[in-house]
């Protein structure tokens, strides 16, 4: 079945250190992706999305690619703030009712 | 729009008691869906509807869970009875139809359950 598969946290950054969280995936069809953040004491909330291949997400400073021919869509942002400290989920759309998978979660701290 | 709205924010409990746990999806959203977090096993879906039909309930872990959506804006994650091992904070989420949305999510807040 498809699945998502992100790197293992927790991440920790100084600030103004450059971000990469890895995020690969399986999948029949073309499926849409997603980035998801979530706040301490939060729910999720979507942070940037592709839905199709070669589309870039971006958002706050946040970008994501969609690769088919790697089947990945890293995370990446040039400088991090202590702000960025969140757990960040990996996910794409599954079944023909389009439930979304997701991955484990990469939980980030940013230390001033 | 107020978003998704759930209902209570905690609860603590004691084994054996039941617990509701309620949700109101974003007006017009068709789909919605429970989720529950935990430390040991991260964000787990349990249940979802589609036009409050129960779709895909293989997520939910044993009988003593129930969910129901009797309306289009109302719904209720029932555990009975609760046991420890229910711990944990659980969401709900809705979205609006794939065409429009490509399956984005909000979620609500989240309801933090303790059971002593």
């Amino acid at each position: 079945g498809d699945s998502v598969t992100q790197m293992e946290g927790p991440v920790t950054l100084s600030e103004e250190a450059f971000l990469t969280i890895n995020c690969t995936y399986t999948a029949t069809g073309y499926p849409s992706l997603f980035w998801y953040v979530q706040y301490p004491g939060e729910g999720l909330q979507l942070l940037l999305k592709a839905t199709k291949a070669d589309d870039k997400g971006s958002n706050k400073g946040f970008e994501a690619t969609y690769r088919k021919e790697t089947t990945s869509f890293h995370l990446e942002k040039g400088s991090v703030q202590v702000s960025d400290s969140a757990v960040y989920f990996c996910s794409l759309n599954g079944g023909s009712q389009g439930n979304l998978i997701f991955g484990k979660g990469t939980k980030l701290s940013v230390k001033p | 729009d107020a978003g998704v709205i759930q209902s209570p924010r905690h609860e603590v409990t004691e084994m054996g008691q039941e617990v509701t746990l309620r949700c109101k999806p974003i007006s017009g959203h068709d789909y919605l869906f429970w989720y529950r977090q935990t430390m040991m096993r991260g964000l787990e879906l349990l249940i979802y509807f589609n036009n409050n039909v129960p779709i895909d309930d293989s997520g939910m872990p044993e009988d003593r869970f129930s969910a129901k959506m009797p309306n289009a804006s109302f719904s209720t994650l029932k555990i009975q009875p609760s046991e420890p091992r229910d711990s944990a904070v659980y969401f709900c989420a809705s979205r609006g139809t794939a065409y429009e949305s490509y399956n984005e999510q909000f979620f609500g807040p989240g309801t933090r359950l303790t059971v002593l």
